[in-house]
C-alpha cells in the first residue's frame, strides 16, 4: 500500500531554513494526485501549508507564499517542503499528505487520504 | 477564505452514546465537506468525505450529513478507540484548505 514518511531535521536556528522531504512508496509519485504539505502547532488545529503536482504545478496557503517553496523530484519519488526565514511560529508537527480527488454523485472533492507519520520541528537558537 | 467553524470544542460521553458533532461554513459549500479523525500522537485519518461518504475501512457507526452551511459527524456508539480529535475540512473553494478548529472526545 501507498506509505508516505517524511524527513529532515528535528532543530532548525530562528532565521534559518527549515527544509523537509517527503518520501512516497507503494506508488509513483507521477501519477493524478497532488502532493501536500500540512501543519499541526503544539496543541492546535492542522494548516494547510502548500501542495504539488508531479508536473511542477504548486499552490500554497497565502499566508505563507512569501517564505514557503513546494518541489517534487520523481528521481526519487519524493517531495520537499523549504519554508525561509523560521522563527519560534513555525515549530510544529509537520505531515505530509496525497491529495486524492474522490467522487460521489455530481461532487468531485480533494480529501488527503494518505498521510504521514508527521515530524516534529522547533525553532531554537 | 472560508472559514470553518466546529462546536462543541470538547465533549466527554460514555460508550454507547451517540455523539453529534457540528461544522459550520462561513457560506455556502454544497456537499465540499470532509472529516478528519486524530488520534493523540497520531496522524490524522480520512473519515468521511463530500460531506456523507464513508472512507472505506471506517466502520458504520461514524456518518454525515448535511450540505450548504451546516454539517454534522455522528458516531452512533462511541467506543473507547473513538476518542481522538476530529475535524471538518472545506475542499470547496480550494486552495487554500481549511479546516476547523477541532471537536475533542473523550470517555466519561
Amino acid at each position: 500500500q501507498v506509505q508516505l514518511q517524511e524527513s529532515g531535521p528535528g532543530l532548525v536556528k530562528p532565521s534559518q531554513t527549515l527544509s523537509l522531504s517527503c518520501s512516497v512508496s507503494g506508488d509513483s509519485i507521477t501519477t493524478s494526485y497532488f502532493w501536500s504539505w500540512v501543519r499541526q502547532h503544539p496543541g492546535k488545529g492542522l494548516e494547510w501549508m502548500g501542495y504539488i503536482h508531479y508536473s511542477g504545478n504548486a499552490y500554497y496557503n497565502p499566508s505563507l507564499r512569501s517564505r514557503l517553496s513546494i518541489s517534487v523530484d520523481t528521481s526519487k519519488n519524493q517531495f520537499s517542503l523549504t519554508l525561509n526565514s523560521v522563527t519560534g511560529a513555525d515549530t510544529a508537527v509537520y505531515y505530509c499528505a496525497r491529495v486524492a480527488a474522490l467522487v460521489r454523485g455530481m461532487i468531485t472533492l480533494d480529501t488527503f487520504d494518505i498521510w504521514g507519520q508527521g515530524t516534529m520541528v522547533s525553532v531554537s537558537s | 477564505d472560508i472559514q470553518m467553524t466546529q462546536s462543541p470544542s470538547s465533549l466527554s460521553a460514555s460508550v454507547g452514546d451517540r455523539v453529534t458533532i457540528t461544522c459550520r461554513a462561513s457560506q455556502r459549500i454544497s456537499g465540499y465537506v470532509n472529516w478528519y479523525q486524530q488520534k493523540p500522537g497520531k496522524a490524522p485519518k480520512l473519515l468521511i468525505y463530500a460531506a456523507s461518504s464513508l472512507q472505506s475501512g471506517v466502520p458504520p457507526r461514524f456518518s454525515g450529513s448535511g450540505s450548504g452551511t451546516d454539517f454534522t459527524l455522528t458516531i452512533t456508539s462511541l467506543q473507547p478507540e473513538d476518542v481522538a480529535t476530529y475535524y471538518c475540512q472545506q475542499t470547496y473553494r480550494t486552495p487554500p484548505f481549511t479546516f476547523g478548529p477541532g471537536t475533542k472526545v473523550a470517555i466519561k
